[in-house]
């Protein structure tokens, strides 16, 4: 079975501390893991998937298959992090890809 | 820079009634999706769809939902019987490929 856990529901942290959001899933195979992120009145929109190793707005994550965790993390959070966290997780090696989802962190930065 | 978009924003219907909820997805797009998510839970696959035809579907995605892409652009999911239980977000999302997901803005769909 295909499961994406976020533990914490919700994260609060100061400007300019370490922020990291959880995410550990369950998958037999090898999954595509992948970070979407909800801004304020926004659509969700994809931030980073673990096969492009790239950074975005700051943000890494590195996935873990030993711990199978796929965590994000950004080393000085700013006030526009801001939001909704999504981790997701699709397992298909072909054709459509669905995403299975946790239930999602919302971050607070506070000032 | 083009964007799923989603008809109407807000629906409001009685139970029993039908749906049809409309989505154009990104015009060179070949991958389809419905995805909902209930009020304070996680997003949850309905439906994936490719060259006209359903690819998978959800426990979700019973003999009440259906999808059409009725004119080469617009790509709909109908609900045939409304339920309490269907108030939801629905997203619509297209792909060109297997690896990023556009994600429409939802709509919200309130059974009364």
């Amino acid at each position: 079975a295909q499961r994406v856990t976020q533990p914490e529901k919700l994260l609060s942290v100061f400007k300019g501390a370490p922020v990291e959001l959880k995410c550990n899933y369950s998958y037999s195979g090898s999954p595509e893991l992948f970070w979407y992120v909800q801004y304020s009145r926004q659509r969700l929109q994809l931030l980073l998937r673990h096969i492009s190793r790239e950074s975005i707005k700051g943000f890494t994550a590195d996935l873990n298959k030993g711990e199978t965790s796929f965590h994000l993390k950004k080393p000085f959070a700013q006030e526009e992090d801001s939001a909704m966290y999504y981790c997701a997780l699709s397992g298909r090696i072909q054709g459509a890809q669905k995403l299975v989802f946790g239930q999602g962190t919302r971050l607070t930065i506070n000032p | 820079e083009p964007e799923v978009t989603q008809t109407p924003s807000h629906q409001v219907t009685q139970m029993g009634q039908e749906v049809i909820l409309r989505c154009v997805p990104i015009s060179n797009h070949l991958y389809f999706y419905w995805y909902r998510q209930i009020l304070g839970q996680k997003v949850e696959f309905l439906v994936s769809f490719y060259n006209n035809e359903i690819s998978e579907k959800s426990e979700i995605f019973d003999d009440q939902f259906s999808v059409e892409r009725p004119d080469g652009s617009n790509f709909t999911l109908k609900i045939r019987s409304t339920k309490l239980e269907d108030s939801a977000m629905y997203f619509c999302a297209s792909s060109e490929s297997r690896f990023t997901q556009y994600f429409g803005p939802g709509t919200r769909l309130t059974v009364l």
